[in-house]
């Protein structure tokens, strides 16, 4: 299986602040099609996983555009440029490419 | 509007069965494959399955495998998990989830709780 590996899993951040956090898989992610299936989740308490960023880089309908995301290969990251009190919870990378399709152990995100 | 909606989750006792439901509306239900998502209390998230558009083909995570079935009737739009032999490290939400071709959509449900006690 791709094991994916966040850091910080932690990250206590001030408000209006940026905010990254990384994710490296343990082979590349990218697919026989050219596109790398790495997306970015977030999860409040209580709430349904919300996907943020899908394949790599592209935003979902809604998503604010203080949030971005970059990468290639096995080494990713996502980006929050100021972060506001809504963006508390808890941020998944998430590997679409190889069956087990696997998730990074998430990064909890507070504000100071 | 994209809507999945889960039931069939409850308490059930070690080596006992459930069986999910997720119905699913406002998008072409047999176009898409589907799967099932899980999070243990204070864990993260696992896939446990997946299933393509007819039914034909199915993928399990390893510590399910032999024991939950996937299965989709597309004519009542709903998607299943049959739960069998039910272990305590089983406990959990159950999240059917659905993203379309090339991972292009991202729609989940609100969850069933699987409690194995």
């Amino acid at each position: 299986d791709v094991v994916m590996t966040q850091s910080p899993l932690s990250l206590p951040v001030t408000l209006g602040q940026p905010a990254s956090i990384s994710c490296r898989s343990s082979q590349s992610l990218v697919f026989s099609d050219g596109n790398t299936y790495l997306h970015w989740f977030h999860q409040r308490p209580g709430q349904s996983p919300r996907r943020l960023i899908y394949r790599v880089s592209y935003r979902d309908s809604g998503v604010p555009d203080r949030f971005s995301g970059s990468g290639s290969g096995t080494d990713f990251t996502l980006r929050i440029s100021r972060v506001e009190a809504e963006d508390v919870g808890i941020y998944y990378c998430m590997q679409g490419t190889h069956w087990f399709y696997t998730f990074g152990q998430g990064t909890k995100l507070e504000i100071k | 509007e994209l809507q999945l909606v889960e039931s069939g989750g409850g308490v059930v006792q070690p080596g006992g069965s459930l069986r999910l439901s997720c119905a699913a509306s406002g998008f072409a239900f047999s176009n898409d494959w589907v799967h099932w998502v899980r999070q243990a209390p204070g864990e993260g998230l696992v896939w446990v399955a997946r299933i393509s558009t007819d039914g034909s083909f199915t993928s399990y995570a390893d510590s399910v495998k032999g024991r939950f079935t996937i299965s989709r009737d597309n004519a009542k739009n709903t998607l299943y998990l049959q739960m069998n032999s039910l272990r305590v490290d089983d406990t959990a939400m159950y999240y059917c989830a659905f993203f379309g071709a090339q991972w292009l959509d991202s729609t989940w449900g609100q969850g069933t709780l699987v409690t194995v006690s």
